[in-house]
């Protein structure tokens, strides 16, 4: 059973720059959701797709964008980057059902430096 | 909206020595209460979680937590920590309905020899 992978692992951009991060679920999961962690900080959500359909949103802009694929692999793209933008972003799958009692698994993360 | 306090950021604790992280959420939603550990330059995986019945839920590797209704709390306790105990802890019910978890800002838990 292959985990939840993240791809790349570190990334360096420039403000105003796009960027576009992808994870690939683990297997049989039809969920995936997007954290985003600043340094010293508690992951926070920003959005979750289920079955290729957004299903919930955090606060974040809408320069904070996402797909999910037939094949539950998602990406996630965020536009003209800030220097706040700078912190590592963590993909979750899950088997969905949308009562918050799955386990969600998580990937290495991606960490994104903006300068 | 959901919220979490985890009223230590830092605990450094001797090897061997028991040790209590602790959690309170906000009552308004969240039925569900789960407890995250990140070890160094690792992801977060699950520790235990409490979805019902017991209010006390043990984890594989010697941790527990214990859902206190009334307090609102879900501290985590462990009565014999190990060097390999280190890492961040994160309490992270999901949002009332949804699988949005909502995580508290951790705790770093480091164990000295």
């Amino acid at each position: 059973e292959t985990g939840v992978t993240q791809s790349p692992t570190h990334l360096i951009k420039t403000r105003g720059q796009q960027v576009t991060l992808r994870c690939s679920s683990q297997s049989g999961h039809n969920t995936v959701s997007w954290y985003q962690q600043a340094l010293g900080q508690g992951p926070q959500f920003i959005f979750q797709y289920y079955r290729e359909e957004e299903n919930g949103r955090g606060n974040f802009p809408p320069r904070f964008s996402g797909l999910q694929f037939p094949n539950y692999s998602s990406e996630l793209n965020v536009n003209a980057l800030e220097l706040d933008d700078s912190a590592l972003y963590l993909c979750a799958s899950s088997w969905g059902r949308g009562r918050g009692e799955e386990t969600q698994y998580f990937g290495p993360g991606t960490r994104l430096l903006v300068l | 909206a959901q919220s979490v306090t985890q009223l230590d950021s830092q605990v450094p604790v001797f090897e061997e020595a028991p040790v209590e992280l602790r959690c309170n959420y906000s009552s308004s939603v969240s039925v569900y209460l789960f407890w995250y550990v990140q070890y160094p330059n690792q992801g977060l995986q699950l520790l235990l979680k409490y979805l019902s019945g017991s209010t006390l839920v043990e984890s594989i590797n010697g941790f527990e937590a214990e859902f206190n209704k009334s307090q609102t709390s879900f501290h985590l306790r462990k009565p014999s920590v190990h060097i390999s105990d280190t890492a961040e802890y994160f309490c992270a019910p999901p949002q009332g309905g949804s699988e949005k978890l909502v995580f508290g800002k951790g705790t770093k838990l480091t164990v000295n020899p």
